[in-house]
């Protein structure tokens, strides 16, 4: 068993640059969530990926996308970024698409600057 | 707007005692309560859940308390050791076993030697 891991764990871009973050699932997990954790606070929902579709979205604008890939890992990529963009992103992995008692679990996270 | 709220930042205790970590939530959607333990350099790991339709959930020195009258959750370990000194999250979900879940910001516990 694998384990969910991120990558890179840290990275530098300038305002309006773009980037992409890196995940790859735990063994036998199916789905993958990201969240973004701002400093001082808890994860924040981005979106779902389940069977390479989005399949649910939190508050963030389109600039925010992702990719799911037959191995079930995944990608995020943030175009245009913003100062309010540096942040821990989350990679999170589980069974079942969302639906039933399911529990995630984190990789250690990505952490954007943004100067 | 925050909906899943953790009012105390930071929680020391003495090892041995018990250490009660509280949550309020404010959507009366919320049906799935988690708690996530989080050391340093390392992602959130889960450590209990409750569904709403329990008021207690109990594993080994956890136990979560569900209060859906009052919108609060707490979690009471017991005894405390040093090795659970970490940030603990408070999260909820509209939808049992949802991915979307609401964190709170956060509590850290400090487990005195």
């Amino acid at each position: 068993e694998t384990g969910v891991t991120q990558s890179p764990t840290h990275l530098i871009k300038t305002r309006g640059q773009q980037v992409t973050l890196r995940c790859s699932s735990q063994s036998g997990h199916n789905t993958v969530s990201w969240y973004q954790q701002a400093l001082g606070q808890g994860p924040q929902f981005i979106f779902q990926y389940y069977r390479e579709e989005e399949n649910g979205r939190g508050n963030f604008p389109p600039r925010f996308s992702g990719l799911q890939f037959p191995n079930y890992s995944s990608e995020l990529n943030v175009n245009a970024l913003e100062l309010d963009d540096s942040a821990l992103y989350l990679c999170a992995t589980n069974q079942g698409g969302g639906r039933g008692a399911n529990v995630l679990t984190f990789g250690a996270g990505s952490r954007l600057t943004v100067l | 707007d925050q909906q899943v709220k953790q009012n105390s930042p930071s929680l020391s205790v003495q090892e041995g005692r018990i250490s009660i970590l509280n949550c309020d939530y404010t959507n009366s959607m919320f049906d799935y309560f988690l708690w996530y333990k989080k050391y340093p350099a390392e992602g959130p790991t889960f450590l209990i859940s409750i569904s709403s339709i329990k008021d207690k959930n109990e594993d080994g020195r956890f136990t979560v308390f569900l209060n859906k009258s009052a919108k609060h959750l707490s979690l009471h370990i017991v005894p405390s050791q040093p090795g659970d000194s970490a940030v603990y999250f408070c999260a909820a979900s509209a939808q049992t076993g949802a991915n979307n879940l609401f964190f709170g910001t956060g509590t850290r516990l400090t487990v005195i030697p």
